[in-house]
């Protein structure tokens, strides 16, 4: 099976830009989180979604939003980004609650 | 929300020593992963270990889940076991979905 995969994998953007990162997961599994790692904060709980609906949220501002398509796929938006946007995103699939996660490679993105 | 100590933060091992990672969560747990994260950034999934103990080539873990801690083994240690090691924990009251919550690393570095 072919694993999670990341697009694009760099991004450099200018404060006040808005971004789209996209995920596919494994194939058959039907629910993508995502998390943002930086050096101060370490690794965080973005958003999960399941089956198309956003299942659970963590403690980030209303600038960091998602989506999930009916072929799993997801889609994570951040507006008006600012520089402590600056992280790298990794997404998380698995075939649902207290299953196993796999991670994809990562989104770098770079705020200037 | 619930806490995840993992220990040592540093760890420095000459090739062929043998270690031992630990990580204290908080709350009772129906998920805990340990990870390898790679130097470009990905998360290798190492072990899902909620409960038991599992053997994989060189590296084994133990999650006690009655006394909350889970702890990682690594035998004949190689250059190439340097990186972080991540532990994250789903906890049981989550209010539905995914969501890992991760402790702050073991940094392990492995000198020929």
């Amino acid at each position: 099976k072919a694993g999670v995969t990341q697009t694009p994998r760099y991004l450099i953007k200018t404060r006040g830009q808005q971004v789209t990162l996209s995920c596919s997961p494994i194939s058959g599994h039907r629910s993508v989180s995502w998390y943002q790692q930086t050096p101060g904060q370490g690794l965080q709980f973005l958003f999960e979604y399941f089956s198309e609906t956003q299942r659970n949220k963590g403690n980030f501002p209303g600038r960091f939003s998602g989506r999930q398509f009916s072929n799993s796929r997801s889609e994570m938006n951040v507006s008006t980004l600012e520089l402590g946007d600056s992280a790298l995103y990794l997404c998380a699939s698995s075939a649902d609650q207290g299953y196993e996660q796999y991670f994809g490679p990562g989104t770098r993105l770079t705020v200037t | 929300g619930i806490q995840v100590e993992q220990s040592p933060p540093d760890l420095i091992l000459q090739e062929g020593a043998n270690s031992t990672l630990r990580c204290n969560f908080s709350d009772s747990v129906n998920n805990l992963q340990w990870f390898h994260q790679n130097p470009w950034g990905q998360l290798i999934n190492l072990f899902y270990i909620p409960s038991g103990t599992k053997q994989n080539g060189r590296l084994s873990a133990t999650t006690v889940a009655t006394e909350r801690y889970s702890l990682l083994y690594i035998s004949s240690s190689q250059t190439t076991d340097s990186g972080v090691y991540f532990c994250a924990v789903e906890p049981i009251l989550t209010g539905g979905g995914n969501k890992l919550t991760f402790g702050t690393g073991t940094q392990l570095k492995v000198e020929l």
